[in-house]
């Protein structure tokens, strides 16, 4: 069964640096997404991406975010200056419209984000 | 704006005895329906979603659920639950417009007991 793959599994920084979120999504999927999820709390929409650009995104997504999907296949995640509060597991997940045959919004495993 | 509210952060069960798992929603526009399960250290896994048509639903694991559009209710729902199904469950919703962002519930952490 196809899968969402999410490099690295665990990222460790240090504040004020940047890093670079990274997922594979599922080849047949036109919509991709990011979550995430602060340890005991909810899973949190960040942003939605559809036809290379951004199709929503939340309060969260600010300007120290953002998303780009540089070639095929891959679809990263940018935080340009991490803060401590930025400590999460980020999800990616990607989908087609509901309601279509291969709908449904597939989840990767995650990278949690550390920083110190 | 959507909301989901999960009532119950914890539930604890015996084996082999039914369980019901609470989610209730509020939306300003109609809304899909779904739920995750999320075990240790893993990602979310598509339990089961409501998008049309028959209000019960069934999904993996031998999950059910029901849609109540009267009292915005989407309770999850299992006859004998086994010692694997002890994870944490999301109830989510989706407008039925745009990008089908998913907004979730708190959670409900599913413990049992042997």
């Amino acid at each position: 069964e196809p899968e969402v793959t999410q490099t690295p599994s665990h990222q460790v920084t240090q504040m004020g640096q940047e890093v670079i979120l990274r997922c594979v999504p599922i080849s047949n999927h036109l919509y991709f997404y990011w979550y995430r999820q602060i340890l005991g709390q909810k899973v949190e929409f960040l942003v939605s991406f559809y036809n290379n650009e951004i199709s929503e995104k939340s309060e969260i997504f600010d300007d120290q975010f953002s998303v780009e999907r540089p070639d095929g296949s891959n679809f990263t995640l940018k935080i340009r200056s991490t803060k401590l509060e930025d400590s999460a597991m980020y999800f990616c997940a990607s989908g087609n419209p509901l309601g279509s045959s291969t709908d449904t919004q597939y989840f990767g495993p995650g990278t949690r984000l550390t920083v110190l | 704006a959507q909301s989901v509210t999960q009532l119950d952060s914890q539930v604890p069960v015996f084996e082999e005895a039914p369980v019901e798992l609470r989610c209730n929603y509020s939306s300003s526009v109609s809304v899909y329906l779904f739920w995750y399960v999320q075990y240790p250290n893993q990602g979310l896994q598509l339990l089961l979603k409501y998008l049309s048509g028959s209000t019960l639903v069934k999904g993996i694991n031998g999950f059910e659920a029901e849609f109540n559009k009267s009292q915005t209710s989407f309770h999850l729902r299992k006859p004998s639950v086994h010692i694997s199904d002890t994870a944490e469950y999301f109830c989510a919703v989706s407008p039925q417009t745009g990008a089908n962002n998913l907004f979730f519930g708190t959670g409900t952490r599913l413990t049992v007991i042997p």
